[in-house]
């Protein structure tokens, strides 16, 4: 079956980029996603990207898609104590009906000041 | 405002008891999902349904079942609690179609079960 994965952990100091990185195995998967949850929360989307794009940016948010790889990655610039937070890939394919999503293992994100 | 409420954040339940975790939306979706969240595992999907009384096991779907009896609510059932099932549960709802812009897939704020 599919497979998305991430590294646990990551820790910037505030003002750095952050990059967050995916790998996935479906060569399938039509749409990616970077969901983020805050402490005692759900999930939201941050952003998404279609599979015949190889990057979005939206604000401080950069996602890059390497389809051969199957490799997706998210910047964020300027990284804040607020983006503090656990972030999920996830991807979604029409052979599933798109939105039973596949999620990653997510990445814990801490900002320090 | 769009809302996936959760009645219960915290439950203490006892081995072999059975539990009812609720989730109601209130944006008219057809699609709801529960999933669970642990530690390095990221989410995982039980049951999701697709339409009132439809429903579709997804990748763990061993120990629970699920009930939609009406649009609005997507009920989870542990029919014997387990200690291997002290998790972190999540529903969510969405419209048809892929998870982006006004198909966003929408989450509840999650119930911690724990079984002792």
């Amino acid at each position: 079956g599919e497979d998305v994965e991430q590294s646990l952990f990551l820790s910037v100091r505030e003002g750095d980029s952050s990059v967050i990185n995916c790998t996935y195995t479906d060569s399938s998967s039509t749409y990616l996603y970077w969901y983020k949850q805050e402490p005692g929360a759900g999930l939201q989307l941050l952003t998404y990207i279609f599979s015949n794009m190889d990057m979005k940016q939206d604000q401080r948010l950069t996602v890059l898609l390497n389809k051969k790889d199957k490799h997706l990655s998210l910047r964020i610039a300027d990284t804040q104590t607020g983006d503090s937070a656990i972030y999920f890939c996830a991807e979604s394919n029409p052979d599933t009906g798109f939105q039973k999503l596949v999620f990653g293992t997510g990445t814990r994100l801490l900002v320090s000041p | 405002d769009v809302k996936v409420t959760q009645s219960s954040r915290y439950l203490v339940k006892r081995t072999g008891e059975k539990v009812f975790l609720e989730c109601v939306q209130d944006m008219d979706h057809e699609n709801m999902f529960w999933y669970r969240q642990d530690p390095g595992l990221g989410l995982r999907l039980i049951y999701f349904s697709y339409d009132v009384k439809m429903k579709e096991k997804g990748d763990i779907p061993e120990g629970y079942s699920v009930s939609r009896e009406k649009k609005e609510r997507f009920s989870l059932i542990l029919e014997s609690a387990s200690t291997n099932q002290t998790s972190m549960y999540l529903c969510a709802s969405s419209p048809g179609g892929p998870a982006v812009s006004g198909n966003t897939i929408y989450f509840g704020e999650g119930s911690w079960l724990t079984v002792v």
